[in-house]
């Protein structure tokens, strides 16, 4: 893997519906993966920055897991809502910049 | 504590004019990054500044951009000779520390056309 690669490429659910998404990216000279949350008309907004191999981390329904030996994280939202629609974008993050995913975009209806 | 401003949100420059953008850091942060998204495309890493400084800028065209982070005031990316080409939003984002194991928070970005 190149590149951060992530699927699918979008994705429609009802709400409550719990939901996860994948990231690959190449686990060689692995840094640090970022996931960005990108509503339409506003700016990313930083979800979770994961370093280490094992990693999960939690914000509200919202989790996280890191594989970096293999190169892949799971994001994964329990109980979807409406509000939680919006792009989701995976990053891997170097010395000096992030490289982006082309995202998984998410549409929760009632 | 004020996030990162953007300006102009918009701006419409017409081929062979110069583009200005600005963007102001959060308060203590002293990363800049300048990311551009072309229409139905993601972002693409530009340039990455740390005062006064070019840390990489890898990702920025070699000709007609140029990118400063003075000791005082806001970063700007410029475009001289701006071509339709160029029309995209482009995005600053500033970290406290490196971006490496940090989260980078993102302006609004500024949406350039050019006509």
């Amino acid at each position: 893997i190149l590149n951060v690669e992530q699927s699918p490429q979008s994705l429609h659910v009802q709400e409550g519906d719990s939901t996860n998404f994948t990231c690959s990216f190449p686990s060689s000279n692995f840094y640090a993966l970022h996931w960005y949350r990108w509503e339409t008309a506003k700016s990313p907004e930083a979800l979770f920055v994961m370093t280490l191999n094992g990693d999960e981390k939690k914000k509200g329904q919202i989790s996280a897991t890191l594989n970096t030996k293999e190169g892949y994280s799971y994001l994964y939202i329990k109980g979807s809502q409406p509000e939680d629609s919006a792009t989701y974008l995976c990053v891997t993050g170097t010395a000096s910049k992030l490289t982006f995913g082309t995202g998984t975009r998410l549409q929760v209806t009632l | 504590n004020a996030g990162v401003m953007q300006n102009p949100r918009h701006l419409v420059r017409r081929r062979g004019q110069e583009a200005r953008l600005r963007c102001s850091p959060m308060k203590g942060h002293s990363h800049v990054y300048w990311y551009r998204q072309l229409p139905e495309e993601g972002l693409k890493f530009m340039v990455y500044l740390q005062k006064e400084n070019i840390i990489d800028e890898s990702g920025m065209p070699k000709e007609r951009f140029s990118a400063e982070f003075p000791k005082e005031g806001p970063s700007i990316l410029r475009i001289q000779q701006v071509v339709r080409g160029d029309s995209a939003a482009y995005f600053c984002a500033s970290s406290l520390g490196g971006i490496m194991n940090t989260e980078a928070f993102f302006g609004q970005g500024t949406r350039l056309t050019v006509v």
